[in-house]
């Protein structure tokens, strides 16, 4: 079993809509929550950072992370054609040096 | 501002030949430095990371290594390429007040035939 799963998609939306990601994770010792966006043949930029449980808001993208459930979510509000891309989740243990598990990412079309 | 820079973008290599890829850090000090391949379709391997200069930590036993012989450059080689070795190389950065957080480059694109 892999510690972090992500659906592979492709998820298709129609302009407007909202988009919503997810992650679920087996390990518990977690604490560090990230989602990237990556364009097609480029590096993963990141998007939204997260320490624990809770909700983070930055403009259209809401980042929530549910730790009782080993959960993460992202969701993008009015999706637009230009966030067509792979989301990929990442997580971390320790506040210092380490190792990053990354989900396989989620590929998301928005259609016009 | 922190960037990060790879070189080069692409590259295509024959079967057998050597490779080196770099990636140089600016504007922090003592990063945290990885290397990551991404095969078509799939997602993040960790290949190596690194804590300091010559300090390199080995995720995968493979034909590739890695060399950090200054604290903001990183270095992926290998003696003699595997047509498996082809793929979207990484180089990413953590440290500072980010140490949760981790930037990438812009990745370096290559085909082994």
């Amino acid at each position: 079993q892999k510690e972090v799963e992500q659906d592979p998609g492709p998820l298709s939306v129609p302009e407007g809509a909202i988009v919503s990601l997810n992650c679920t994770y087996s390990n518990s010792a977690f604490q560090y929550f990230m989602w990237y966006r990556q364009y097609s043949r480029k590096g993963p930029e990141l998007l939204m950072y997260t320490y624990s449980s809770g909700n983070k808001e930055d403009g259209r993208f809401t980042a929530q992370v549910d730790k009782s459930s080993k959960y993460i979510s992202l969701f993008i509000r009015d999706s637009q054609p230009s966030d067509s891309a792979t989301y990929l989740c990442a997580m971390k243990i320790t506040d210092s040096w380490g190792k990053f598990q990354f989900g396989a990412g989620t590929q998301v079309v928005v259609t016009p | 501002s922190q960037t990060i820079h790879q070189w080069p973008a692409t590259l295509v290599q024959p079967v057998g030949s050597p490779l080196s890829l770099e990636c140089t850090v600016e504007g922090t000090s003592n990063p945290n430095l990885y290397w990551y391949r991404q095969a078509a379709g799939r997602g993040l391997q960790l290949l190596f990371y690194s804590v300091g200069i010559g300090q390199i930590s080995s995720e995968v036993p493979q034909n590739l290594s890695a060399s950090r012989p200054q604290d903001r450059q990183f270095i992926l080689s290998s003696k003699k390429l595997l047509l498996s070795d082809s793929g979207f190389y990484l180089c990413a950065w953590s440290g500072g007040k980010t140490y949760n957080e981790q930037f990438f480059g812009p990745g370096t694109r290559l085909t082994v035939l």
